[in-house]
């Protein structure tokens, strides 16, 4: 069975402070993974990894990807507040483009 | 803003009735997604379609279903609502079934 174990579960930081969220997967058929931040509800994209070792970047945050050890890790430098929020992972499994979450991380930063 | 809206943004029902939840996907996007995310849960797969026929399904019994329709809009059915079956249901739209997927804002389901 496909699966996907995100952790810490849950971290609380200060604002300023650098955090590393990780993602281990075990899926057949895997293509792509994929980080999303979920605030309210919807689930927004923040990065797709496909290949190892090339790093991603958007403003604070980047990411990468190990196909070798099956893991990534999403990485937020210099947080603020508007970071908080749950960071989910995804394999994309490619059969039937299905994406396998994991339990996401909370994140809480504080001022 | 992904583009991709749904309706209701929340329902209230009770065991044993049924619910429609509706989805419309990205412009220029064919294939939609629906997931159950429970409390405190990543998302699961529920099912796909693609160009209006099911192109694949996760572990969801029959009483889940759907539709999609030739603007590739969506619906997901569910029959026999029972007490599990409360949780936010979010749908994803993508270009093609192998670009990536972008999220609606959900309807949160309470069963009663």
């Amino acid at each position: 069975e496909d699966k996907v174990v995100q952790s810490p579960l849950s971290l609380v930081v200060h604002e300023g402070d650098t955090v590393t969220l990780n993602c281990s997967y075990e899926v057949t058929n895997f293509r792509s993974l994929l980080w999303y931040k979920q605030e309210k509800k919807a689930p927004t994209f923040l990065f797709m990894l496909t290949s190892s070792g090339i790093e991603k970047k958007s403003g604070r945050l980047s990411s990468i990807l190990d196909k070798k050890e099956l893991f990534s890790i999403l990485n937020i430098t210099a947080t603020q507040t508007g970071d908080s929020a749950i960071y989910l992972c995804a394999a994309d499994t490619g059969a039937n483009s299905k994406l396998t979450f994991g339990k996401g991380i909370t994140l809480s930063v504080r001022p | 803003e992904t583009g991709v809206t749904q309706s209701p943004t929340h329902l209230i029902k009770t065991r044993g009735q049924q619910v429609t939840l509706r989805c419309s996907s990205q412009s220029g996007h064919n294939t939609v997604s629906w997931y159950q995310q429970a409390l405190g849960q990543g998302p699961q797969f529920i099912f796909q379609y693609y160009r209006e026929e099911e192109n694949g399904r996760g572990n969801f019994p029959p009483r889940f279903s759907g539709l999609q329709f030739p603007n590739y809009s969506s619906e997901l059915n569910v029959n026999a609502l029972e007490l599990d079956d409360s949780a936010l249901y979010l749908c994803a739209s993508s270009r093609t079934s192998a670009e990536t997927q972008y999220f609606g804002p959900g309807t949160r389901l309470l069963v009663l």
